[in-house]
């Protein structure tokens, strides 16, 4: 069936060092895929999202790279900083529904 | 609203009683969908909604789960003779349309339901 998993549950990061999430997926059909970040208390929060017919995409501070070759997909964070402490879910769309992964929880290290 | 406003956001209800869900989506937006989030893990999805109708109830978890959305807006998720199992976060989402296409989705706060 389809899904979304992540490695690591938890990452623990110095504060200035960069942060590598990642993600493997299962459907090869999937047209997009997303990164969320949950803050404490909060909803999903949108961070950015690729195309499958892209393999890297950038933001401010973030890049996703994705390889459909081997189906995995990673978020990167440069230069960690403490309010990027949160869950971080990948998500890739499946036709009118994202399916989601369990979570990675990045802690900041002082 | 500004965002996806949702309510309760907290909620504690005995066993066996009924709770519904109130969700306000962002104004214009047609797509709305409900996921269910327990302690530590992902999202699930329930329910969605093209304007007020729900083509696939499939995710709902038990026939106990009902939703309707009136008017194209606000979304209500009702869990009759609620269980303790049933303790979660329940989110809200919007979107401009169901179909993702770099159109980014929007959640609400979440209503923490704990069934004691």
């Amino acid at each position: 069936g389809e899904s979304v998993g992540l490695h690591l549950p938890t990452l623990s990061v110095q504060e200035g060092d960069n942060s590598i999430i990642n993600c493997a997926y299962s459907n090869s059909a999937s047209d997009y895929f997303i990164w969320y970040k949950q803050e404490s208390g909060k909803g999903p929060q949108f961070i950015i999202d690729i195309r499958s017919n892209m393999d890297k995409r950038q933001g401010q501070r973030v890049t996703v790279l994705l390889n459909k070759t081997v189906k995995h997909l990673s978020l990167q964070i440069a230069a960690t900083q403490p309010g990027d402490s949160a869950v971080y879910f990948c998500a890739e769309n499946s036709n009118y529904q994202l399916i989601w992964g369990a979570g990675t929880k990045l802690i900041i290290k002082p | 609203g500004a965002g996806v406003s949702q309510s309760p956001s907290n909620k504690v209800t005995e066993k066996g009683k009924d709770v519904e869900l109130r969700c306000d989506p962002i104004s214009g937006h047609t797509a709305l969908y409900w996921y269910r989030q327990s302690l530590g893990q992902g999202l699930e999805f329930l329910i969605y909604f093209q304007g007020n109708s729900a083509p696939d109830k499939s995710g709902l978890p038990s026939d106990r789960f009902s939703a309707e959305r009136t008017g194209g807006s606000v979304s209500t998720l009702t869990i009759q003779r609620t269980q303790q199992e049933d303790s979660a976060v329940y989110l809200c989402a919007s979107s401009t349309e169901v179909q993702y296409s770099g159109n980014t989705i929007y959640f609400g706060e979440g209503s923490w339901l704990t069934v004691v």
